[in-house]
């Protein structure tokens, strides 16, 4: 199995424009978690799904984000309007199913918004 | 609010010794507690998941331990290599048993190094 598949790598854009992430998670696992990482607070969670419906979106820090899972096999994270603050390395990760099973994450999303 | 606490925030040691690394969590009404590494500009690994009944976890070289009482985990390396050398966090879901309701939350982690 390829893992957890994020795009793009690296994301450079200006304050203000719109930000998709995107993130196809290990086949068969039906729990899709997003997380933020940043040196000033650490990795968070912001949003969880688990058969593609939304569990938990409390991580979520505003409305300017938005997550949405169309299918078992795709999910976007996205940031409209950007803002420099939101600079952050973004990570999907998906699991079997309950909090029980281990967590597989993808390689990251480098956010950078000048 | 659950905090999870991760001392030192780095931690040198010479290879070939024995270390412990340490996670504290405020609320004890925990469903399991996992240990990830990550290595720099890359994702995290889960080594190691702990159930709340369970009082430690094996693995190769890795035994992590759980005392809920007292808030607190430890990830114990045995006979450390510089392979070893990363950032190790611990992560708390905290809540019931039933999918939906609980939280996740990670400590801030500690950066290894192993001195060859």
């Amino acid at each position: 199995d390829a893992g957890v598949i994020q795009s793009p790598r690296h994301e450079v854009t200006e304050m203000g424009q719109e930000v998709t992430l995107r993130c196809k998670p290990i086949s068969g696992h039906n729990s899709l978690f997003w997380y933020r990482q940043t040196m000033m607070r650490g990795l968070e969670l912001l949003i969880y799904f688990n058969n593609n419906v939304p569990i938990d979106d409390s991580g979520m820090p505003e409305d300017r984000f938005s997550a949405k899972m169309p299918n078992a096999s795709f999910s976007t994270l996205k940031i409209q309007p950007s803002e420099p603050r939101d600079s952050a390395v973004y990570f999907c990760a998906s699991s079997l199913g309950d909090p029980n099973y281990e967590q597989y994450f993808g390689p990251g999303t480098r956010l950078t918004v000048t | 609010k659950q905090e999870v606490t991760q001392i030192p925030a780095a931690l040198s040691v010479p290879e070939g010794e024995n270390l412990v690394l340490n996670c504290s969590f405020t609320d004890s009404a925990i469903y399991n507690l996992q240990w990830f590494r990550q290595d720099p500009g890359k994702g995290l690994t889960s080594l190691l998941l702990i159930q709340s009944s369970q009082r430690e976890q094996t693995s190769g070289r890795l035994n992590a331990s759980l005392d809920k009482s007292s808030g607190r985990s430890t990830l114990y390396i045995a006979a450390s290599q510089p392979g070893d050398s990363a950032t190790y966090l611990c992560a708390v879901w905290l809540g019931v048993s039933n999918f939906g309701n609980e939280k996740l939350t990670f400590g801030t982690g500690t950066r290894l190094t192993i001195i060859p």
